[in-house]
């Protein structure tokens, strides 16, 4: 069975700081990886996914996460963060090939202070 | 149009009571999701329907009943339910059920309380 761990239930930062919002998972598997964001009253919407090739991801709005496998994490970094990165961010796990079960993390809440 | 659409937005109902929740894709996908958002709790994954044949029903109970007419519409209906029942529902597609690399789209949910 495959699992996520989101240690960091909110992280207030100050605009224009970086930021890293933390994801570990557990599977005994080979994995896909992905990070989604939902805003106030709004559904999730993908930032981005690890798939295969080359272990760092860029996304939507700035944001990056890297796949490291023998740490089996999937961290999203963002350099600066701006007031509308406020939202809750959800890092997600599926298994490779066969049938699609996502499985999700229990999310983190980025403040933006300004 | 917005991909996925949810209706209505909010639901208030009492535990006798028995109404729909509605989801709309506009994406051409094959597969559609139930999924349940409480506060400080994972997502929760309820329903799957690959091509308007469910796929998955994880240990949901019989007061949710799902119903999936083609692969643009999917319900869930609901009746009896329990305060605890109170929740985001989200409904969401993808391209395929299969591969589990396929992106979810999601609605903007459905926030139901049960009075």
């Amino acid at each position: 069975a495959q699992s996520v761990t989101q240690l960091d239930s909110q992280v207030p930062v100050f605009e224009e700081a970086p930021v890293e919002l933390r994801c570990n998972y557990s599977s005994s598997v080979s994995v896909y990886l992905f990070w989604y964001v939902q805003y106030p009253n709004q559904g999730l919407q993908l930032l981005l996914k690890y798939l295969s090739g080359s272990t760092l991801v860029k996304g939507i709005n700035g944001f990056e996460a890297e796949f490291n496998k023998s740490q089996t994490s999937f961290h999203l970094r963002k350099p600066s963060v701006h007031i509308s990165d406020t939202a809750e961010y959800f890092c997600a796990v599926s298994e490779t090939g066969g049938y699609q079960k996502v499985t999700f993390g229990t999310g983190t809440k980025l403040q933006v202070i300004p | 149009e917005t991909g996925v659409t949810q209706t209505p937005r909010h639901l208030v109902m009492g535990m006798t009571n028995k109404k729909s929740l509605k989801c709309e894709q506009h994406l051409g996908h094959n597969a559609m999701y139930w999924y349940k958002q409480s506060a400080k709790k994972p997502l929760e994954l309820m329903f799957v329907y690959s091509l308007e044949e469910r796929v998955e029903n994880n240990s949901v109970p019989s007061r949710f009943s799902p119903e999936c007419p083609n692969s643009s519409h999917l319900f869930l209906h609901l009746h009896t339910l329990q305060p605890e029942d109170s929740a985001l529902y989200l409904c969401a597609s993808s391209q395929d059920v299969t591969g589990g690399g396929n992106t979810i789209y999601f609605g903007e949910g459905s926030w139901l309380t049960v009075v």
